[in-house]
């Protein structure tokens, strides 16, 4: 099985832009998480989706969106870029059923520098 | 809320030397345990879990944890290391049925020769 897959890997914005970055899951995976990491302040959690619903959010402004798709692939939108949104962007999914047992797939990360 | 502390956020050792790295956890509920793994310039990889059952769990590389539900804690152990542990690790906690995991702020390992 072809494990997460996170695009671009790598990626360099300006203060003010906005940046889609995307996640296809694991096959067969519906659940789809999205954390922030930085070296100040860990992993800290965006938000999930499943089946195409956005399930839980953490404490992010408005600024960061997302969005399932009914193939599960996902993305997530930065808006209004501020310095600080410099981070490593991962998603990580999960075959959620109804015996869930909360393990999460990582994908490499999208690496996001705001200049 | 549920939330994980480690205690340690550097760990220096030599190599073939034992090593603790320490997790409590903060949780009104049942809970699932994990300790997941991050090499450099790579996502998280899961090295073990507690979900039930045996409180003592092991990876295939010879990491041990064990759940101590009096000590709210999952304390990640291997008797000897290698250079090849150098790595970030992170501990985490969610509850069954939720897939909202938290982690602690993780413990940077590093191993010496």
């Amino acid at each position: 099985k072809a494990g997460v897959t996170q695009t671009p890997r790598y990626l360099i914005k300006t203060r003010g832009q906005q940046v889609t970055l995307s996640c296809s899951p694991i096959s067969g995976h519906r659940s789809v998480s999205w954390y922030q990491q930085t070296p100040g302040q860990g992993l800290q959690f965006l938000f999930e989706y499943f089946s195409e619903t956005q399930r839980n959010k953490g404490n992010f402004p408005g600024r960061f969106s997302g969005r399932q798709f009914s193939n599960s692939r996902s993305e997530m939108n930065v808006s209004t870029l501020e310095l600080g949104d410099s981070a490593l962007y991962l998603c990580a999914s999960s075959p959620t059923t109804g015996h869930n047992t909360g393990e999460l797939f990582f994908g490499e990360g999208s690496r996001l520098t705001v200049l | 809320a549920q939330s994980v502390t480690q205690l340690d956020s550097q760990v220096p050792v030599f190599e073939e030397a034992p090593v603790e790295l320490r997790c409590n956890y903060s949780s009104s509920v049942s809970v699932y345990l994990f300790w997941y793994v991050q090499y450099p310039n790579q996502g998280l990889q899961l090295l073990l879990k507690y979900l039930s059952g045996s409180t003592l769990v092991e990876s295939i590389n010879g990491f041990e944890a064990e759940f101590n539900k009096s000590q709210t804690s999952f304390h990640l152990r291997k008797p000897s290391v290698h250079l090849s542990d150098t790595a970030e690790y992170f501990c985490a906690v969610t509850s069954p049925g939720n897939n909202d995991m938290r982690f602690g702020a993780g413990t940077r390992l590093t191993v010496k020769p």
